[in-house]
């Protein structure tokens, strides 16, 4: 099984809908979880932390399932510009090694 | 403004050459880490340092060799051992080692291999 795994998309989806993202992992032991959000040809630029008790940041919320081994992260309201690549990380190692998923691209059409 | 500083942008060499990328930070993080991007691919971990003075490996080391002889600094270089060093590289730091501590990336350096 590899490490992580996250479908590359790309999810097309139309203005004001809602979108959900999975990443499951491997390593049981991991601790510290977070999504990011990358756009095209930019560094990454942290989206938000994923806690054991889920968190909502406005139109985004974030849920880690640890019996199953995965995080999810939801979009509400879709707007144009949350189109870009969503990336999970998740930290092992004591939380110190960062490893990171290879990506769901997200198209928002109007 | 506190950040993490990448240079050059871009840059260009011929094959059989050793190049070093620079990484710099004012956040006063203790953690840094450098990432190889390939298009269309997610991030692969290449080194990271907790501390000064010592380094791990990440998932794709060889060919690459780092210091951290200052807290602020972590450079990256790129050896002819490296087979296909052609890639966008993210150098990136974190507060501490803290579970809910994230990264935080410069803008990237674009590497060119001839």
């Amino acid at each position: 099984r590899k490490e992580v795994e996250q479908d590359p998309g790309p999810f097309n989806v139309p203005e004001g809908a809602t979108v959900a993202f999975n990443c499951t992992y491997s390593n049981s032991a991991s601790q510290s979880f977070f999504w990011y959000r990358q756009d095209c040809r930019k560094e990454p630029k942290l989206l938000m932390s994923v806690y054991s008790s889920g968190n909502e940041d406005g139109r985004f919320t974030a849920q880690l399932n640890r019996a199953s081994q995965y995080i999810s992260l939801l979009i509400r309201d879709s707007k144009l510009s949350d189109s870009a690549t969503y990336l999970c990380v998740w930290g092992t190692g004591g939380g110190n090694k960062l490893t990171f998923g290879t990506g769901t691209q997200l198209k928002v059409e109007l | 403004d506190g950040g993490i500083t990448q240079s050059p942008k871009y840059l260009f060499r011929k094959e059989g050459q050793n190049v070093t990328l620079s990484c710099e930070q004012n956040l006063n993080h203790d953690a840094m880490y450098w990432y190889r991007q390939d298009p269309g691919q997610g991030l692969r971990l290449i080194y990271y340092s907790q501390i000064v003075n010592d380094f791990q490996k990440g998932d794709i080391a060889e060919g690459y060799s780092v210091s951290r002889e200052k807290k602020e600094s972590f450079p990256l270089t790129v050896t002819s051992a490296q087979k296909n060093p052609t890639a966008f590289y993210l150098c990136a730091s974190r507060k501490d080692r803290g579970d809910n501590s994230p990264l935080h990336f410069g803008n990237g350096t674009r590497l060119t291999v001839t």
